[in-house]
């Protein structure tokens, strides 16, 4: 069974650094096609995805907020990482960590969601 | 970017109605689609995937069709427990995206 869970800092103020972590079980990031994404929510509001990292190191970033991104992994203890530099309140949001997983070979769907990390940024 | 334009925005509809959910993208797809439900609460979880592919687990009244830039979601018979949110998601390309979501109601 594939489970995942966020953890987070809950509440944070303008300009911090919102550091994430995914942990999860069921699946290795060791393992030839397996990834995690990270995708944020804002109450009310639709899906955005951030970035994700691939078994093999490679990472993908949004573009629009490529240079605040940093996502990277422990493959040893199951977890992935994201960091967001220079928050504000516009990063209030549901953040979500998601197994990617190959359908085919050029296809990765996110098949098994975490049950998301609350995260508000004020000052 | 591939922008995905989801319609309708909200949905209301009769028990053991069948409804359909559209979404569009900007270009050519190729099938990369999936279709996520999220109930009140809750995070997203997988129904269909490349398209038209069910997802482990998910009841068969939920179908995906579609190619091109058109592709739509299908809820057979609905149930009351189908009452949630849904969206559809393109990994054709980076950066992935999704639809602004199907907000689906019983009458």
């Amino acid at each position: 069974q594939v489970t995942l869970k966020e953890s987070g800092p809950g509440i944070l103020q303008p300009s911090q650094t919102l550091s994430l972590t995914c942990t999860f079980s069921g699946f290795s990031l060791s393992t030839y096609g397996m990834g995690v994404g990270w995708i944020r929510q804002p109450s009310g509001k639709g899906l955005e995805w951030l970035a994700n990292i691939w078994w093999d190191d490679d990472k993908y970033y949004n573009p629009s907020l490529k240079n605040r991104l940093t996502i990277s992994k422990d493959t040893s203890n199951n977890q992935a990482f994201l960091k967001i530099t220079n928050v504000d309140t516009a990063d209030t949001a549901t953040y979500y960590c998601a197994r990617m997983r190959a359908t085919t070979p050029y296809y990765y769907v996110m098949d098994a969601w975490g049950q998301g990390a609350s995260v508000t940024v004020s000052s | 970017d591939i922008q995905m334009t989801q319609s309708p925005a909200s949905l209301s509809a009769s028990l053991g109605e069948t409804v359909t959910i559209e979404c569009r993208a900007s270009e050519d797809i190729y099938n990369g689609l999936a279709w996520y439900q999220q109930k009140p609460g809750k995070s997203p979880q997988l129904l269909i995937y490349n398209a038209n592919s069910l997802h482990t687990g998910v009841p068969s009244r939920f179908s995906g069709s579609g190619s091109g830039t058109q592709y739509s979601l299908k809820i057979n018979s609905l149930q009351s427990e189908d009452v949630a949110s849904y969206f559809c998601q393109q990994y054709y390309n980076y950066p992935l995206t999704f639809g602004s979501g199907t907000k689906l109601e019983i009458k």
